[in-house]
């Protein structure tokens, strides 16, 4: 069964501090993974997307790195700002359109 | 635009209603999607459009009617739902195909009661 699993489930860290959440999947055969931003009420939103082939990839202070052999990623958010308080979900997906959700890490930045 | 609408941005229904959602976007791609999101859960996937042909639906109730009457629009009809059935209604859509290209854009969601 493809799964999913995120840590930590949630987490406080102050502005302008750094954070990293972690993913690990069992999707295969895996085609890519995604790391997507939920605000509360609101549709996720793409942050960034890999290929087996790609190690680390960037979207502003956003950073996401994959290791294919072990089915690990990470996403580390650099000098934290309130705005990023949001869910941040992992998202595998297997050679077709059908995506494997994590059940996401809640971020709550404080001043 | 990579804007995927929906409309309403909330709903409340009582159980006897029908009411539909709808989905909307202009990216040109041919695959849309519904999902249910109920708090502090990710997305479940309910039904999968592609060319406007239904591909997959996720053992949904058939109190959930989907319809996709072209390529731009995607609707749900309600009817005769049960409270369990409130939660977050999440469209999205994407070109077809598993690649790397395929980011799946999300809609905003619309927020359904059922009372």
């Amino acid at each position: 069964k493809n799964q999913v699993e995120q840590s930590p489930q949630s987490l406080i860290i102050l502005e302008g501090k750094n954070c990293t959440l972690q993913c690990n999947y069992t999707v295969s055969p895996f085609s890519n993974l995604r790391w997507y931003k939920q605000d509360t009420g609101r549709g996720p939103v793409s942050l960034t997307i890999m290929t087996f082939s790609e190690n680390t990839k960037s979207n502003g202070r956003y950073t996401a790195t994959l290791d294919a052999d072990t089915k690990q990623s990470s996403l580390h958010i650099t000098a934290s700002q309130l705005s990023d308080s949001a869910s941040y979900i992992c998202v595998v997906s297997a050679r077709d359109y059908k995506l494997s959700f994590g059940a996401g890490t809640t971020v709550t930045v404080r001043a | 635009d990579t804007e995927v609408t929906q409309t309403p941005k909330h709903l409340v229904m009582g159980m006897t209603n029908k009411k539909s959602l709808k989905c909307e976007q202009h990216m040109g791609h041919r695959a849309m999607y519904w999902y249910k999101q109920k708090a502090k859960k990710p997305p479940e996937l309910m039904f999968v459009y592609s060319y406007e042909k239904l591909s997959i639906n996720e053992s949904v109730p058939s109190r959930f009617s989907p319809e996709c009457p072209n390529s731009s629009l995607l609707n749900l009809h309600l009817h005769a739902l049960q409270p369990e059935d409130s939660a977050l209604y999440l469209c999205a859509s994407s070109t077809l195909g598993g690649g790397p290209k395929n980011i799946q854009y999300f809609g905003a969601g619309t927020r359904l009661s059922v009372l």
